[in-house]
């Protein structure tokens, strides 16, 4: 099966600085998503986005699928966005996301 | 409406005890998923219900017992439990279990077994 690997595993930030964060996966994926787990444990959803790029706010992702790699943007860090960083890719076996290590993000006012 | 709701928020159980947990979506989805995961980890896949049919289960232990009465509820039976299941179970949905669909998550249930 696939391997996802992220990194850094842990990043600490001034409040308003900028930040990348990659998700590297061993094969070809049909599904890849960034998620935030807040410190009450709820995963949210911050991007489908298999290839290609897209932005919400003050983040962004960027996957190259060929070159099997995927990056998140974090613009002027909040102390919100404290959390954990999962990047999870699938192929077509049954919708199973595999889950990369983490990148744990700790931005400091 | 994305929200899948998980009830109850946390759970302590002993050993000998039968309990339930249940996962609940009303976005028309055909797929659902439970999740466990312990402390400084990645979610592991437990189960996958793909039109209220059991299509994966990770060779998880027999003391848990996923149920899916209809296609918006997910249950997940526990029966002597060992404190080491002890984790946070996530639940989750997606339009269908092709691999292709955003799965959104529940927040939760944080389980102590003592």
């Amino acid at each position: 099966g696939i391997q996802v690997e992220q990194s850094p595993p842990d990043l600490i930030l001034q409040e308003g600085a900028n930040s990348t964060l990659r998700c590297n996966f061993s094969d070809s994926v049909n599904n890849l998503q960034w998620f935030h787990q807040n410190p009450w444990g709820q995963l949210i959803n911050l991007f489908y986005i298999p290839s290609g790029t897209k932005q919400n706010g003050r983040l962004s992702a960027t996957t190259v699928a060929t070159e099997r790699y995927s990056l998140l943007y974090i613009s002027s860090s909040q102390t919100t966005d404290s959390g954990v960083y999962f990047c999870a890719g699938a192929y077509n076996q049954g919708g199973k996301l595999i889950f990369g290590q983490g990148t744990e993000l700790s931005v400091k006012p | 409406d994305t929200e899948v709701t998980q009830t109850p928020k946390h759970l302590v159980m002993g050993m000998t005890n039968k309990k339930s947990l249940k996962c609940e979506q009303h976005m028309g989805h055909r797929a659902m998923y439970w999740y466990k995961q312990k402390a400084k980890k990645p979610p592991e896949l437990m189960f996958v219900y793909s039109y209220e049919k059991l299509s994966i289960n990770e060779s998880v232990p027999s003391r848990f017992s996923p149920e899916c009465p209809n296609s918006s509820l997910l249950n997940l039976h526990l029966h002597a439990l060992q404190p080491e299941d002890s984790a946070l179970y996530l639940c989750a949905s997606s339009q269908i279990s092709r691999g292709t669909d955003t799965q959104y998550f529940g927040p939760g249930t944080r389980l102590t077994v003592l």
